[in-house]
């Protein structure tokens, strides 16, 4: 099976600040990559699907990049409400799907 | 509105097995199938495994193969996984998940499963 590698496990930032998160698969994923966000005692939100497509209702400040085995979350001008946990996925409806171990942005 | 509700928390004593619900609502149950998603306490994602909507066909993760099976019932939009031999190690909340075009676009609240003695 494709492993995620994610990284990194944790970052303190600020409002405002544009934020990172990396994620490297085994093998090349051909963009079939999603990210999700999760707040403590809910459900995972998708965000990006397709490694760059934004899922409907979700803010522009969001972005994802990446091609091969490497992708890329950017938060640009991060806010109070994006304090969370987010989530890489090897997503491919036919294959076992995986998940990165995560990443906790949290208040500098 | 796209909704997915599961069945209520459960206790369950090592060895036992459970059953949780995801019923589903507001799409078309056959067009999609559903996955379900584990995440222990403090921890990460884990993919159980996935279920047709349409034929029931199933494809479950390599450690959860010889414990758990998923099933459906059309006639109410439900899905189901069973997972049998219950350690402590599989406390945790189990989500369902619908399988969109390129990602798990609908996801349910989560289950909570508590294995304990």
């Amino acid at each position: 099976d494709i492993q995620m590698t994610q990284s990194p496990s944790s970052l303190s930032a600020s409002v405002g600040d544009r934020v990172t998160i990396t994620c490297r698969a085994t093998q090349d994923i051909r963009n079939s990559l999603a990210w999700y966000q999760q707040k403590p005692g809910t459900a995972p939100k998708l965000l990006l699907f397709a490694a760059s497509r934004l899922e409907s209702g979700v803010p522009s400040r969001f972005s994802g990049s990446g091609s091969g085995t490497d992708y890329t979350l950017t938060i640009s001008d991060l806010q109070p409400e994006d304090f969370a946990t987010y989530y890489c996925q090897h997503y491919n409806p036919t294959l076992p799907c995986t998940f990165g171990q995560g990443t906790k942005v949290e208040i500098k | 509105q796209v909704q997915l509700v599961q069945s209520g928390a459960e206790v369950k004593k090592p060895g036992a097995s459970v059953k949780v619900s995801c019923k589903a609502s507001g799409y078309m149950f056959t067009s999609y199938g559903l996955n379900w998603v584990r995440q222990a306490p403090g921890q990460g994602l884990e993919w159980m495994g996935r279920i047709s909507g349409y034929n029931g066909n199933t494809k479950y993760a390599q450690m959860f193969q010889d414990r758990v099976t998923m099933t459906i019932d059309t006639s109410t939009n439900t899905a189901y996984m069973d997972l049998r031999s219950l350690r402590s190690d599989d406390t945790a909340v189990y989500f369902c998940a619908r399988n969109g075009l390129s990602a798990f676009d609908v996801w349910g609240p989560g289950t909570t499963v508590i294995v304990s003695s």
